[in-house]
């Protein structure tokens, strides 16, 4: 399974947005980008994910590199519901869909 | 949004006792996993599951784990004699297709065990 890299501790103000970036120099032509978070004592979350071109909805957006080697979350408004730890998450064929994950980065979020 | 769904929220058992968790996927899902999160650490699978078989399966998931779909709707994790280090909490997740990579995965909220 090809590897993210991503910053262990990220914090934003209130109502700010807040850019989570994603390294995966690795990534195959195949593998989607996808982004989970997890809310302090809940189960991963789903955000978003994409392959090539830049995706919206309603929770984020997600930018990826034209290399497709990195990518970054973007949150356009942080929330204190928003502190949880996300994760980026490489998914190709070939397997069985499960997703691997890292440590992820970890998003407080200041009033 | 369809939730997926798992029971007991909290499970206290003694060590080498049997313990089943359970969970309720989505209900046109086909694709069905396991996961665990020891408190500090990242969440790690355990086990994929698909018509009514072991897809894959992690070094995590020995013999001492076991899966099953005992009917249309149920998913169950058991583990036969519980050690210490089995406490964690443990994570359903469910999506309608398998690999390719462009689908979501549905995570329950977690069983937590503590064994004794």
């Amino acid at each position: 399974d090809a590897k993210t890299t991503q910053p262990n501790s990220m914090e934003s103000n209130e109502e700010e947005p807040v850019h989570l970036p994603c390294n995966h120099s690795t990534i195959s032509g195949t593998d989607y980008i996808h982004w989970y978070r997890q809310l302090p004592s809940q189960g991963p979350e789903y955000v978003i994910h994409g392959l090539t071109s830049n995706v919206n909805n309603r929770m984020a957006s997600l930018a990826i590199a034209e290399d497709r080697k990195s990518s970054t979350l973007i949150l356009h408004r942080a929330t204190l519901r928003d502190a949880a730890v996300y994760y980026c998450i490489l998914s190709g064929s070939g397997n069985t869909g499960k997703l691997i994950f890292g440590q992820g980065t970890t998003l407080q979020v200041k009033p | 949004e369809p939730e997926v769904t798992q029971t007991p929220s909290h499970q206290v058992t003694q060590m080498g006792q049997e313990v089943i968790l359970r969970c309720v996927p989505i209900s046109n899902h086909l694709y069905f996993y396991w996961y665990r999160q020891i408190l500090g650490q990242k969440v790690e699978f355990l086990v994929s599951f698909y018509n009514n078989e072991i897809s894959e399966k992690s070094e995590i998931f020995d013999d001492q784990f076991s899966v099953e779909r005992p009917d249309g709707s149920n998913f169950t994790l058991k583990i036969r004699s519980t050690k210490l280090e089995d406490s964690a909490m443990y994570f359903c997740a469910s999506r309608k297709t398998g690999g390719g990579g462009n689908e979501k995965l549905f995570f329950g909220s977690g069983t937590q065990l503590s064994v004794l």
